[in-house]
């Protein structure tokens, strides 16, 4: 299996615009999480799907913050519009289980800069 | 909310050494979950260890859960095992979610 597979790598764009980060999981897991890492709070965890159904959001920043999971092998993050503070590497995940449970396993990340 | 402490923060080895790291949990957790994030960001998962030993090649893994801690140990280091470990946990009480509240890390630096 080719992993968690996550894009764009890399992501520059101005303050204002719209941003969409992509996730494909790994083939028959259900559980899919969106992380945000930032030197100043480390790891924390956005939202969580199951079964394509958002469980938690609660870790969503504010209204800009929107995620979608269509089916089951696709996930798209997206802020709109953007802000120097959302600069971060955004980590998607997938596990087979439900819940934060089961072993997960996480993408290469999406680095953002927003200017 | 339950709170994760990693120790120590960074730590300097040469290739060879040995070492441990240490995780603190202030609360009784469900699942405990070690993770090394490697220079190019990239996050693995070393272990699930809710409580008991495990062992995975030159790495292994202790919980003591009533005692609300986690040891990872690492032995004859290699440049290789550089970078970031974290510690991860899911409180007892955390509800239907389940959220992976992760430490604030180990930074390891190993030297040839």
């Amino acid at each position: 299996d080719a992993g968690v597979i996550q894009s764009p790598r890399h992501e520059v764009t101005e303050m204002g615009q719209e941003v969409t980060l992509r996730c494909k999981p790994i083939s028959g897991h259900n559980s899919l999480f969106w992380y945000r890492q930032t030197m100043m709070r480390g790891l924390e965890l956005l939202i969580y799907f199951n079964n394509n159904v958002p469980i938690d959001d609660s870790g969503m920043p504010e209204d800009r913050f929107s995620a979608k999971m269509p089916n089951a092998s696709f996930s798209t993050l997206k802020i709109q519009p953007s802000e120097p503070r959302d600069s971060a590497v955004y980590f998607c995940a997938s596990s087979h289980g439900q819940g934060a449970a089961d072993t997960q396993y996480f993408g290469p990340g999406t680095r953002l800069t927003v200017l | 909310g339950i709170q994760v402490e990693q120790s120590p923060p960074d730590l300097i080895l040469q290739e060879g050494a040995n070492s441990t790291l240490r995780c603190n949990f202030s609360d009784s957790v469900n699942n405990l979950q070690w993770f090394h994030q490697n220079p190019w960001g990239q996050l693995i998962n070393l272990f699930y260890i809710p409580s008991g030993t495990k062992q995975n090649g030159r790495l292994s893994a202790t919980t003591v859960a009533t005692e609300r801690y986690s040891l990872l140990y690492i032995s004859s280091s290699q440049t290789t095992d550089s970078g970031v470990y974290f510690c991860a946990v899911i409180s007892h009480y955390g509800g239907a979610t389940n959220k992976l509240i992760f430490g604030t890390g180990t930074l390891l630096a190993v030297q040839p």
